[in-house]
C-alpha cells in the first residue's frame, strides 16, 4: 500500500524556519517525481514545487511566491522528501501536502504568526 | 507561466443531473511528440487530501466511478459528472504538469441544488 506520512508542521514566527518531512512507503520512491502543494485558509490549491527523480535529472522547480525561500530535497536512501521553509511570511500559513500526483500525504498545518 | 482558468467558480446541480466544469489553459499543454495532454483533474473535500480523478486529460484513475469523465485537448478541457451524487459535493481542480512550473486552476465548487 502506498503511504505518504507527513510531520513537522506547527506554529512559527514571521522570518522563522521550518522543515517538513514526508516519509514514503509502498512504492519505488527513488523513481518518483514528487511535489509539494499547499492550501491557505479559505483558498484553493497552490502548487509549491516539484523535484524530479535523480534518473530524470533531479531538477527542482518552485512557484514564484516561494522561490529563494523554500527548498525541496529528497533522501532516496531514507525514502523521504523534505520541504525546507525559510524566511517565512504570514501568507505562507497553509496546510502543506506532499504528493506523487496520484497519492497524497495527509497534510500538515503550518501557521506563521507572531 | 501557464495559467489555468476554470469556469464556473461554483455550480449547484440537482441529484442525478449533469455537472460540467471547464478549464482553459493560457498555453497548449499538448506535447506533440507523444500526443498527450499534460492535464489532470482532482476532487478535494474538506479535511481530506485531494484525490486524483483524471490524468492525461481523459484517463480515469482506477476506482474512480465512470460518471466522471474528462475531455479536451490543447488549451480547452472539460470535466463532466454525468449523474451527480451526494458524495460528489467537493471542490474540483484542473492541474497542468506540462511546463517546468506546474499549476492548478482556481477551483470549482460543486453543490447540490
Amino acid at each position: 500500500e502506498v503511504q505518504l506520512v507527513q510531520s513537522g508542521g506547527g506554529l512559527v514566527k514571521p522570518g522563522g524556519s521550518l522543515r517538513l518531512p514526508c516519509a514514503a512507503s509502498g512504492f519505488r520512491f527513488s523513481n518518483a517525481w514528487m511535489m509539494w502543494v499547499r492550501q491557505a485558509p479559505g483558498k484553493g490549491l497552490e502548487w509549491v514545487g516539484r523535484i524530479k527523480s535523480k534518473t530524470d535529472g533531479g531538477t527542482i522547480d518552485y512557484a514564484p511566491p516561494v522561490k529563494g525561500r523554500f527548498s525541496i530535497s529528497r533522501d532516496d536512501s531514507k525514502n523521504t522528501l523534505y520541504l525546507q521553509m525559510d524566511s517565512l511570511k504570514t501568507e505562507d500559513t497553509a496546510v502543506y501536502y506532499c504528493s506523487t500526483s496520484s497519492h497524497w500525504g495527509q497534510g500538515t498545518l503550518v501557521t506563521v504568526s507572531s | 507561466d501557464i495559467v489555468l482558468t476554470q469556469s464556473p467558480d461554483s455550480l449547484a446541480v440537482s441529484l442525478g443531473e449533469r455537472a460540467t466544469i471547464d478549464c482553459k489553459s493560457s498555453q497548449s499543454v499538448l506535447y506533440s511528440s507523444n500526443n498527450k495532454n499534460y492535464l489532470a483533474w482532482y476532487q478535494h473535500k474538506p479535511g481530506q487530501p485531494p484525490k486524483l480523478l483524471i490524468s492525461w486529460a481523459s484517463t480515469r484513475e482506477s476506482g474512480v466511478p465512470d460518471r466522471f469523465s474528462g475531455s479536451g485537448s490543447g488549451t480547452d478541457f472539460t470535466l463532466t459528472i454525468s449523474s451527480l451524487q451526494a458524495e460528489d459535493v467537493a471542490v474540483y481542480y484542473c492541474h497542468q504538469y506540462y511546463s517546468a512550473l506546474w499549476a492548478f486552476g482556481q477551483g470549482t465548487k460543486v453543490e447540490i441544488k
